[in-house]
């Protein structure tokens, strides 16, 4: 059953507007959920963190919302460029345990 | 810094045969995981290991043994390597718990296995 749920296989999204990825999850024992971007032929790199006691963070371009009563965050890329097409995995995990991943999310950024 | 690094970077294997996937860590860090990655269907966790000479079992252990006995390296070991095995592996590694929650895992390149 998984715990970490990315229902969007692939989204496209002009330059320079907003991508917004969603995700959800299912364990209401995580505590910290975790954005990482994996460009082909590469392993994922860490993007983004959010504790459970925030309802946002934001670095940069990028900033993800946490939901907890809906169990559902977002990740927002503002204004997108083309290199952040990539596939977006979101995770999660309790404390002390181990990060579980969802499949993935394919971001196009269309000249 | 290499961070982490995987070796090989690619590999056709025929059914039966057995080889070991490499990974080291020049972090200092605590712990370490193997993940397979099939298409569209996520990163699944293999194994895992706390520190030098603990293991465990991830969600899909089955075809697999791992072993570590220096904090740096974590070999992944194919006995019997079948076509269900064709995956891409990938290494990844932190150094505790609260890092981890900050900054997730490290994870090396990959490594894409076929079997035929």
């Amino acid at each position: 059953d998984q715990q970490v749920k990315q229902n969007s296989p692939s989204l496209s999204v002009q330059e320079g507007r907003i991508s917004i990825l969603n995700c959800d999850y299912t364990n209401s024992m995580f505590d910290y959920f975790l954005w990482y971007k994996k460009y082909p032929a590469e392993g994922p790199t860490f993007l983004i963190s959010i504790s459970s006691i925030k309802d946002k963070n934001e670095d940069g371009r990028f900033t993800v919302f946490l939901n907890k009563s809906a169990k559902h965050l977002s990740l927002h890329i503002v204004p997108s460029q083309p290199g952040d097409s990539a596939v977006y995995f979101c995770a999660a995990s309790a404390t002390d345990d181990k990060i579980i991943f969802g499949k993935g999310t394919r971001l196009h950024i269309l000249p | 810094n290499a961070g982490v690094t995987q070796t090989p970077k690619f590999r056709i294997l025929k059914i039966g045969q057995s080889m070991t996937l490499q990974c080291t860590q020049d972090m200092n860090h605590n712990y370490m995981y193997w993940y397979r990655q099939d298409p569209g269907m996520g990163l699944k966790l293999i194994y895992y290991s706390v520190g030098a000479g603990i293991t465990d079992k991830g969600e899909v252990p089955n075809g697999y043994n791992v072993s570590r006995s220096t904090t740096e390296d974590f070999p992944l070991r194919l006995e019997l390597a079948a076509p269900s095995q064709t995956s891409v592996y990938f290494c990844a590694s932190s150094y505790s718990s609260i890092s981890q929650a900050n900054y997730g895992y490290t994870f090396g390149s990959g490594t894409r296995l076929t079997v035929v």
